[in-house]
């Protein structure tokens, strides 16, 4: 069973710095990895898509790579903002249920002026 | 410009009471995904649709029916409410394929007492 794991599941910085946050899966047979972003009592914000064959995706100040044989990612923030405080997920696509997302648990960001 | 709506937004019910939950979305998605999310589990997958007449069971589909009524809609269903379904439900769309994202509705929050 595919297991994804982010790490940290908190963490709070001051305004400016630069941050990454981690996820692992345990099956290396994935389709494409996914990272959203969820404000407090709202749904799911899709920021990046990095396809199987890929190393990374790229959008604005944001950042993704993907090392599909160790299993990780990472997500690189620049410059962060208040405005980037809300809960980051991390979830691939995989076998056996079509499609769909495997999630991990989150990582709540708090960004500090 | 509303993308996946999901209705109703808030809801209390009694044990053993029957409720369905409604999603719609407007992006001409052939797949369309029912989660759960609830504290320190994540998001898991309850049942998903490739395409319109077709339905599947996910992680967690004990207690919940689905129906595809159309390639719009996509409901949710309990026919009888146990507290242990105490949760925020995510209806979720995407094109057909392995590298396509989902997107996602604001949520429904339900309480099971």
């Amino acid at each position: 069973k595919q297991e994804v794991t982010q790490i940290p599941a908190a963490l709070s910085v001051p305004e400016g710095e630069n941050l990454v946050l981690n996820c692992s899966f345990t099956d290396s047979a994935i389709y494409n990895l996914q990272w959203f972003r969820q404000d407090p009592g709202k749904g799911l914000t899709s920021l990046l898509l990095i396809q199987s064959s890929q190393r990374e995706q790229t959008s604005g100040r944001l950042n993704a790579s993907l090392d599909k044989s160790s299993g990780r990612s990472t997500l690189y923030i620049a410059a962060s903002q208040p405005g980037d405080s809300a809960t980051y997920l991390c979830a691939v696509v995989a076998p056996p249920y079509g499609y769909a997302l495997n999630f991990g648990k989150g990582t709540s960001l708090l960004v500090t002026p | 410009n509303a993308g996946v709506t999901q209705t109703p937004k808030f809801q209390v019910l009694k044990t053993g009471q029957s409720m369905t939950l409604q999603c719609a979305q407007d992006m001409n998605h052939n797949s369309m995904y029912w989660y759960r999310q609830d504290p320190g589990m994540g998001l898991r997958l309850i049942y998903y649709s490739a395409s319109e007449g077709t339905t599947d069971k996910g992680e967690v589909p004990n207690g919940y029916n689905v129906s595809r009524l159309n390639k719009r809609e996509f409901s949710l269903r309990l026919e009888s409410a146990a507290p242990s379904q105490t949760s925020v439900y995510f209806c979720a769309s995407s094109e057909s394929g392995s590298n396509q994202p989902q997107h996602f509705g604001d949520g429904t929050r339900l309480s099971i007492l």
